[in-house]
Protein backbone atom coordinates (compact mmCIF):
# COMPACT_ATOMS: atom_id res chain seq x y z
CA UNK A 1 0.00 0.00 0.00
CA UNK A 2 1.67 3.67 -0.72
CA UNK A 3 -0.41 5.67 1.05
CA UNK A 4 -2.34 7.39 -1.76
CA UNK A 5 -5.77 6.35 -1.78
CA UNK A 6 -7.98 7.25 -5.23
CA UNK A 7 -11.84 7.14 -5.56
CA UNK A 8 -13.66 5.67 -7.45
CA UNK A 9 -11.67 2.43 -8.38
CA UNK A 10 -14.03 1.82 -11.50
CA UNK A 11 -15.75 4.62 -13.21
CA UNK A 12 -18.42 3.89 -16.07
CA UNK A 13 -19.76 6.86 -18.13
CA UNK A 14 -21.40 8.06 -21.26
CA UNK A 15 -20.10 10.47 -23.82
CA UNK A 16 -20.70 13.72 -23.58
CA UNK A 17 -20.40 13.82 -19.70
CA UNK A 18 -18.81 15.07 -17.11
CA UNK A 19 -16.63 12.88 -14.30
CA UNK A 20 -14.35 13.88 -11.39
CA UNK A 21 -11.90 11.78 -9.64
CA UNK A 22 -10.30 12.32 -6.70
CA UNK A 23 -7.00 11.57 -5.07
CA UNK A 24 -5.62 12.03 -1.38
CA UNK A 25 -1.68 12.26 -0.95
CA UNK A 26 0.35 10.51 1.60
CA UNK A 27 0.70 11.98 4.50
CA UNK A 28 3.14 15.37 4.35
CA UNK A 29 3.70 14.72 0.49
CA UNK A 30 3.13 18.09 -0.81
CA UNK A 31 2.90 17.51 -4.35
CA UNK A 32 0.27 16.00 -6.66
CA UNK A 33 0.77 14.52 -9.95
CA UNK A 34 -1.82 13.00 -12.12
CA UNK A 35 -1.21 10.84 -14.53
CA UNK A 36 -3.16 8.97 -18.18
CA UNK A 37 -2.01 5.33 -19.14
CA UNK A 38 -3.76 4.11 -22.64
CA UNK A 39 -2.61 1.45 -24.47
CA UNK A 40 -2.03 3.65 -26.97
CA UNK A 41 -0.25 6.18 -25.50
CA UNK A 42 1.21 4.87 -22.32
CA UNK A 43 1.88 6.71 -19.52
CA UNK A 44 1.33 10.28 -19.88
CA UNK A 45 1.87 12.89 -17.43
CA UNK A 46 -1.18 15.32 -17.25
CA UNK A 47 -0.72 17.80 -14.18
CA UNK A 48 0.87 18.72 -10.91
CA UNK A 49 0.34 21.05 -7.72
CA UNK A 50 2.33 21.69 -5.53
CA UNK A 51 0.98 22.79 -1.69
CA UNK A 52 -2.71 24.48 -3.67
CA UNK A 53 -0.54 25.65 -6.83
CA UNK A 54 -0.25 24.53 -10.09
CA UNK A 55 3.35 24.30 -10.77
CA UNK A 56 3.42 22.04 -14.61
CA UNK A 57 1.28 20.97 -17.19
CA UNK A 58 1.84 18.18 -19.53
CA UNK A 59 -0.29 16.56 -22.72
CA UNK A 60 -3.71 17.95 -20.60
CA UNK A 61 -6.73 18.63 -22.87
CA UNK A 62 -8.91 22.11 -22.31
CA UNK A 63 -11.90 19.52 -21.48
CA UNK A 64 -9.77 18.24 -18.57
CA UNK A 65 -8.70 20.54 -15.17
CA UNK A 66 -7.78 20.03 -11.86
CA UNK A 67 -7.18 21.47 -8.43
CA UNK A 68 -5.87 20.78 -5.55
CA UNK A 69 -7.34 21.98 -2.01
CA UNK A 70 -5.98 23.05 1.46
CA UNK A 71 -6.16 19.97 2.81
CA UNK A 72 -3.65 18.60 -0.16
CA UNK A 73 -6.68 16.20 -1.86
CA UNK A 74 -6.94 16.82 -5.57
CA UNK A 75 -9.22 16.74 -7.87
CA UNK A 76 -9.08 15.66 -11.82
CA UNK A 77 -12.06 16.82 -13.64
CA UNK A 78 -12.67 15.57 -17.02
CA UNK A 79 -15.64 16.84 -19.03
CA UNK A 80 -17.22 16.56 -22.48
CA UNK A 81 -16.23 13.27 -22.49
CA UNK A 82 -14.91 11.24 -25.92
CA UNK A 83 -14.62 7.40 -26.15
CA UNK A 84 -11.06 7.99 -26.75
CA UNK A 85 -10.83 9.38 -22.77
CA UNK A 86 -11.44 5.50 -21.66
CA UNK A 87 -8.22 5.44 -19.32
CA UNK A 88 -6.76 4.56 -16.35
CA UNK A 89 -5.64 7.85 -14.38
CA UNK A 90 -3.37 7.47 -11.65
CA UNK A 91 -2.50 9.73 -9.12
CA UNK A 92 0.72 9.92 -7.09
CA UNK A 93 2.45 12.31 -4.89
CA UNK A 94 5.42 12.96 -3.52
CA UNK A 95 7.35 15.80 -0.75
CA UNK A 96 7.97 17.88 -3.48
CA UNK A 97 11.71 18.09 -4.87
CA UNK A 98 11.76 16.75 -8.16
CA UNK A 99 14.91 14.10 -6.78
CA UNK A 100 12.47 12.01 -4.61
CA UNK A 101 10.31 9.28 -6.10
CA UNK A 102 6.67 9.40 -6.58
CA UNK A 103 4.37 7.08 -5.09
CA UNK A 104 1.42 6.46 -6.87
CA UNK A 105 -2.22 5.89 -5.57
CA UNK A 106 -4.40 2.32 -7.40
CA UNK A 107 -5.23 4.26 -10.02
CA UNK A 108 -9.15 4.58 -11.67
CA UNK A 109 -10.29 3.04 -14.25
CA UNK A 110 -12.26 4.94 -16.71
CA UNK A 111 -14.92 3.67 -19.64
CA UNK A 112 -16.53 6.27 -21.68
CA UNK A 113 -19.52 4.11 -23.59
CA UNK B 1 13.10 17.48 -24.43
CA UNK B 2 13.74 14.18 -22.74
CA UNK B 3 12.81 10.55 -23.71
CA UNK B 4 13.05 7.13 -22.60
CA UNK B 5 12.89 4.04 -24.20
CA UNK B 6 12.54 0.50 -23.57
CA UNK B 7 13.03 -1.35 -26.47
CA UNK B 8 12.26 -4.32 -25.35
CA UNK B 9 8.08 -4.56 -25.66
CA UNK B 10 7.90 -8.10 -24.14
CA UNK B 11 10.45 -10.93 -22.46
CA UNK B 12 9.30 -14.37 -21.76
CA UNK B 13 11.38 -16.01 -19.38
CA UNK B 14 11.52 -19.43 -17.31
CA UNK B 15 11.73 -19.55 -13.72
CA UNK B 16 15.47 -19.05 -12.21
CA UNK B 17 16.36 -17.67 -14.89
CA UNK B 18 17.91 -13.91 -14.85
CA UNK B 19 16.41 -11.45 -16.97
CA UNK B 20 17.65 -8.00 -17.93
CA UNK B 21 15.46 -5.17 -18.58
CA UNK B 22 17.63 -2.43 -20.71
CA UNK B 23 16.43 1.22 -20.66
CA UNK B 24 17.95 4.10 -22.58
CA UNK B 25 17.62 7.68 -21.96
CA UNK B 26 17.71 11.35 -23.54
CA UNK B 27 18.17 14.38 -21.62
CA UNK B 28 19.74 17.73 -21.91
CA UNK B 29 20.21 18.27 -18.53
CA UNK B 30 22.86 17.52 -16.50
CA UNK B 31 21.05 16.90 -13.03
CA UNK B 32 18.29 14.23 -13.79
CA UNK B 33 16.84 11.21 -11.96
CA UNK B 34 15.83 7.94 -13.02
CA UNK B 35 13.66 5.70 -11.70
CA UNK B 36 12.21 1.95 -12.46
CA UNK B 37 8.27 1.27 -11.42
CA UNK B 38 6.96 -2.49 -11.57
CA UNK B 39 2.95 -2.63 -12.48
CA UNK B 40 1.78 -6.15 -11.17
CA UNK B 41 -1.06 -7.35 -12.99
CA UNK B 42 -3.19 -5.98 -10.43
CA UNK B 43 -2.49 -2.29 -11.99
CA UNK B 44 -0.73 -0.60 -8.88
CA UNK B 45 2.47 0.81 -10.06
CA UNK B 46 5.06 0.13 -7.45
CA UNK B 47 8.31 2.37 -6.89
CA UNK B 48 11.69 0.12 -6.84
CA UNK B 49 14.15 2.37 -7.37
CA UNK B 50 15.67 6.37 -7.82
CA UNK B 51 18.84 6.94 -9.14
CA UNK B 52 20.47 10.61 -9.45
CA UNK B 53 22.68 11.26 -12.18
CA UNK B 54 25.84 11.84 -10.32
CA UNK B 55 25.78 8.50 -8.92
CA UNK B 56 26.82 5.99 -11.05
CA UNK B 57 27.42 3.24 -8.29
CA UNK B 58 25.47 0.04 -9.14
CA UNK B 59 22.51 -1.13 -6.55
CA UNK B 60 21.45 -4.47 -5.54
CA UNK B 61 18.72 -4.99 -3.77
CA UNK B 62 18.20 -8.97 -3.48
CA UNK B 63 17.52 -10.57 -6.47
CA UNK B 64 17.07 -6.97 -7.87
CA UNK B 65 20.42 -5.20 -9.26
CA UNK B 66 20.62 -2.04 -11.80
CA UNK B 67 23.60 -0.87 -13.72
CA UNK B 68 23.29 2.85 -14.42
CA UNK B 69 25.98 3.85 -17.32
CA UNK B 70 25.91 8.20 -18.26
CA UNK B 71 28.77 6.98 -21.12
CA UNK B 72 25.70 4.01 -23.01
CA UNK B 73 22.42 6.83 -21.32
CA UNK B 74 22.01 3.55 -19.58
CA UNK B 75 19.93 2.35 -17.14
CA UNK B 76 19.57 -1.15 -16.94
CA UNK B 77 17.42 -3.59 -14.75
CA UNK B 78 18.19 -7.49 -13.99
CA UNK B 79 16.30 -9.44 -12.09
CA UNK B 80 18.45 -12.95 -10.78
CA UNK B 81 17.00 -16.41 -10.43
CA UNK B 82 13.58 -14.95 -11.81
CA UNK B 83 10.30 -16.08 -9.85
CA UNK B 84 6.33 -15.59 -11.05
CA UNK B 85 6.11 -13.19 -8.93
CA UNK B 86 7.93 -11.23 -11.05
CA UNK B 87 5.42 -11.17 -13.91
CA UNK B 88 4.57 -7.77 -14.31
CA UNK B 89 5.16 -4.44 -16.57
CA UNK B 90 8.75 -3.08 -15.98
CA UNK B 91 8.63 0.53 -16.81
CA UNK B 92 11.73 3.19 -16.89
CA UNK B 93 11.69 6.64 -15.87
CA UNK B 94 13.37 9.93 -16.26
CA UNK B 95 12.85 13.38 -14.25
CA UNK B 96 14.47 16.50 -14.32
CA UNK B 97 14.65 19.16 -12.02
CA UNK B 98 13.22 21.47 -15.13
CA UNK B 99 10.19 19.90 -15.27
CA UNK B 100 9.23 19.66 -11.46
CA UNK B 101 10.02 16.38 -11.17
CA UNK B 102 7.22 15.22 -13.90
CA UNK B 103 8.09 11.70 -14.74
CA UNK B 104 8.70 11.03 -18.18
CA UNK B 105 8.06 7.28 -18.66
CA UNK B 106 9.10 4.37 -21.22
CA UNK B 107 7.18 2.39 -23.09
CA UNK B 108 7.06 -0.44 -20.47
CA UNK B 109 8.41 -4.50 -20.88
CA UNK B 110 5.96 -7.25 -19.75
CA UNK B 111 8.13 -9.19 -18.59
CA UNK B 112 6.52 -13.27 -18.03
CA UNK B 113 8.52 -15.87 -15.95
CA UNK B 114 7.10 -19.27 -16.75
CA UNK B 115 7.06 -21.55 -13.88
Amino acid sequence: DSGVTQTPKHLITATGQRVTLRCSPRSGDLSVYWYQQSLDQGLQFLIQYYNGEERAKGNILERFSAQQFPDLHSELNLSSLELGDSALYFCASSVGDPSYEQYFGPGTRLTVT
Amino acid sequence: AQKVTQAQTEISVVEKEDVTLDCVYETRDTTYYLFWYKQPPSGELVFLIRRNSFDEQNEISGRYSWNFQKSTSSFNFTITASQVVDSAVYFCALSEPTSYGKLTFGQGTILTVHP
